[in-house]
């Protein structure tokens, strides 16, 4: 069966530079949920979006901005990077209203250094 | 708010002996349970569900979950765990009117041969 598919898998970053991470949800899915997972952690829940709209924000630092778009993607975006910001940052998705599982991606470790 | 407790940090055990990963959750409100499970370098898997109807919710590799209203509690348990079951568990809750999961600090279970 089609997973959540995330990209970069990897990336390497320095301090004060951008990145942009990528999700593409399993087909049929229009909501979409961004996690980070510091090393040792359990995840934190940043943002989510269904149907192209933001549905829920969690934790997500103001140099964080997302979106969804007509496919169903979304990207999250982090500027003026720093070193905490170094972790896994997973992507899931869900059909939407009425199911409450969410059904994760392999994530994209970022590093910043 | 919500919270989810895993008392357990890390639970060893021998293959083939029974197991048991404690989860218990805080809420003011109706809540959806989740087991997550997560293998070295990789996403979350999801293992269990519980949304509604019978409280013992089963997986295909054997694990079991029990709902416990009044103890609050989503013990999850395998009764003969192999080499496989390596892994760090995730308990997570969910309400109905938010989309974020919030998951607990995880259980490493190692299992030894």
């Amino acid at each position: 069966a089609a997973g959540v598919i995330q990209s970069p898998r990897h990336l390497i970053k320095e301090k004060r530079e951008t990145a942009t991470l990528k999700c593409y949800p399993i087909p049929r899915h229009d909501t979409v949920y961004w996690y980070q997972q510091g090393p040792g952690q359990d995840p934190q829940f940043l943002i989510s979006f269904y149907e192209k709209m933001q549905s829920d924000k969690g934790s997500i630092p103001d140099r964080f901005s997302a979106q969804q778009f007509s496919d169903y993607h979304s990207e999250l975006n982090m500027s003026s990077l720093e070193l905490g910001d170094s972790a896994l940052y997973f992507c899931a998705s869900s059909r939407g209203e009425g199911y409450y599982e969410q059904y994760f991606g392999p994530g994209t470790r970022l590093t910043v250094t | 708010a919500q919270s989810v407790t895993q008392l357990d940090s890390q639970v060893p055990v021998f293959e083939e002996a029974p197991v048991e990963l404690r989860c218990n959750y805080s809420s003011s409100v109706s809540v959806y349970l989740f087991w997550y499970v997560q293998y070295p370098n990789q996403g979350l898997q999801l293992l269990l569900k519980y949304l509604s109807g019978s409280t013992l919710v089963e997986s295909i590799n054997g694990f079991e979950a029990e709902f416990n209203k009044s103890q609050t509690s989503f013990h999850l348990r395998k009764p003969s765990v192999h080499i496989s079951d390596t892994a760090e568990y995730f308990c997570a809750v969910r309400t109905y009117n938010t989309d974020k999961l919030i998951f607990g600090t995880g259980t490493r279970l190692q299992v030894f041969p």
